[in-house]
């Protein structure tokens, strides 16, 4: 079975700092989609970067970058000059081409120091 | 574009009785969503996979008989918890994926408060 492992529970970053998440995920498939969710206070979640897995060029996103590594089933979230606004839960996911459904890691919250 | 409605974002209602939920996706047609539910600083559990015009998908471990789910339409999805109980007393979540050539990720209402007393 699929899986999507976040091993960071909680982390901080100082205002204009750079950060990174870690997600590792487990798979047998060739082909799929991996996403980066981010869900403020508000709880609305909002999608913040994707990667298909047949491409090679990491995904980025203005601020957010991802580092894509298909071998070993990693897929890691930079967010560079962090804002106070990206204080939040994130949450890495996988997404099956088969049935069209996402599995979410556990989550990360991310606290950004003023 | 790719916006998802879902009403109430607040309910409290008392055991015994049946709720629903509703998921609109307003400017997309979907043919699948999916109903989550999320338990305070946890994960999104996936609970279902809403088919328009077919009976839904449910997860292992999820109850289809107190989790109704109906997909009436191509952008409208319902999801009724029968005989409500405290334990049911969580946020739950829809969401849709915009059909089309490219997967662009799904689009998430912006969820429901479910409280039983």
């Amino acid at each position: 079975a699929q899986t999507v492992t976040q091993s960071q529970p909680e982390m901080s970053v100082q205002e204009a700092e750079t950060v990174t998440l870690s997600c590792t995920y487990d798979t047998s498939e060739s082909d799929y989609y991996l996403f980066w969710y981010k869900q403020p206070p508000s709880r609305q979640m909002i999608l913040v970067i994707r990667q298909e897995a047949y491409k090679q060029q990491n995904a980025t996103e203005n601020r957010f970058s991802v580092n894509f590594q298909k071998a070993a089933k990693s897929f890691s979230l930079k967010i560079s000059d962090s804002q106070l606004g990206d204080a939040a839960m994130y949450f890495c996911a996988y997404r099956m081409n088969r049935d069209d459904k996402i599995i979410f890691g556990k989550g990360t919250r991310l606290h950004i120091l003023p | 574009g790719a916006v998802v409605s879902q009403h109430p974002s607040r309910v409290i209602c008392k055991s015994g009785t049946s709720v629903k939920i509703e998921c609109r996706s307003l400017d997309f047609q979907a043919t699948t969503m999916f109903w989550y539910r999320q338990f305070p600083k946890k994960s999104l559990m996936l609970m279902a996979t809403s088919n328009e015009g077919s009976k839904a998908t449910y997860e292992q471990g999820v109850e289809k008989d107190k989790f109704l789910i109906n997909h009436a339409s191509l952008t409208l999805s319902t999801l009724t918890v029968t005989s409500a109980h405290p334990e049911d007393s969580s946020f739950y979540i829809c969401s849709a994926q915009r059909a089309g050539p490219v997967v662009v990720g799904y689009t998430f209402g912006s969820g429901t408060r479910l409280t039983v007393v």
